[in-house]
């Protein structure tokens, strides 16, 4: 059973314009979440992360918001560029273990 | 140079074929991974390694093995690949976990085919 869902396979964005992508989990106990971002052929990059016990963490144009209480995790980014165009994959930590979501595929129009 | 390289990066290779994918890394890391990505279920992990003599099964380790030669080095079979392990596959690093410090750094993958 996939614990974190990301619900958007894809998402287009004017350049300039801000993009929000969203990812939902069910477990609780998770301490730490993270973005990672990928382009063709090649691995995924760390992007930003956050601890639990926060509910946000910014890094220039990257911003993630926690919502312990409705489990979802978003990541902003703004203002949305052409080379921010790649799949994005949230991830999240319970003990050793590190689970991903499904990935959404951000279309950056200039 | 990359500091997690994996070889090979693309391989084609037929039903009951031994394969193996080596990972090698350059991080001083003492945490490696394996993970396989598919459209549409994202990254699932097949197995983990916290040291030389540890191997901890991930997700879906069914029809695979791993070795881990040394802290560097962190290699996947597949013993008779089938073709529903067609899927690209990436070896990751960790350092120790700690809260600000989870990230994993992954290599570039490598793509298999099996006819």
């Amino acid at each position: 059973d996939q614990q974190v869902k990301q619900n958007s396979p894809s998402l287009s964005v004017q350049e300039g314009r801000i993009s929000i992508l969203n990812c939902d989990y069910t477990n609780s106990m998770f301490d730490y979440f993270l973005w990672y971002k990928k382009y063709p052929a090649e691995g995924p990059t760390f992007l930003i992360s956050i601890s639990s016990i926060k509910d946000k963490n910014e890094d220039g144009r990257f911003t993630v918001f926690l919502n312990k209480s409705a489990k979802h995790l978003s990541l902003h980014i703004v203002p949305s560029q052409p080379g921010d165009s790649a799949v994005y994959f949230c991830a999240a930590r319970f003990g050793n273990q590190f689970y991903f979501g499904t990935g959404t595929s951000l279309t950056v129009i200039p | 140079d990359a500091d997690v390289t994996q070889t090979p990066r693309n391989r084609i290779t037929k039903t009951g074929k031994r394969i193996m994918l080596e990972c090698s890394q350059t991080k001083g890391h003492d945490r490696m991974y394996w993970y396989r990505q598919d459209p549409g279920l994202g990254l699932r992990l097949i197995y983990y390694s916290f040291d030389v003599k540890d191997i901890n099964k991930g997700e879906i380790s069914d029809g695979y093995s791993v070795s881990r030669q040394a802290q560097a080095k962190f290699s996947l079979s597949l013993e008779s690949a089938i073709p529903n392990q067609t899927a690209l596959y990436f070896c990751a690093t960790s350092g120790r976990t700690s809260p600000g410090t989870a990230e994993l750094f992954f290599g570039e993958g490598s793509r298999l085919t099996v006819l």
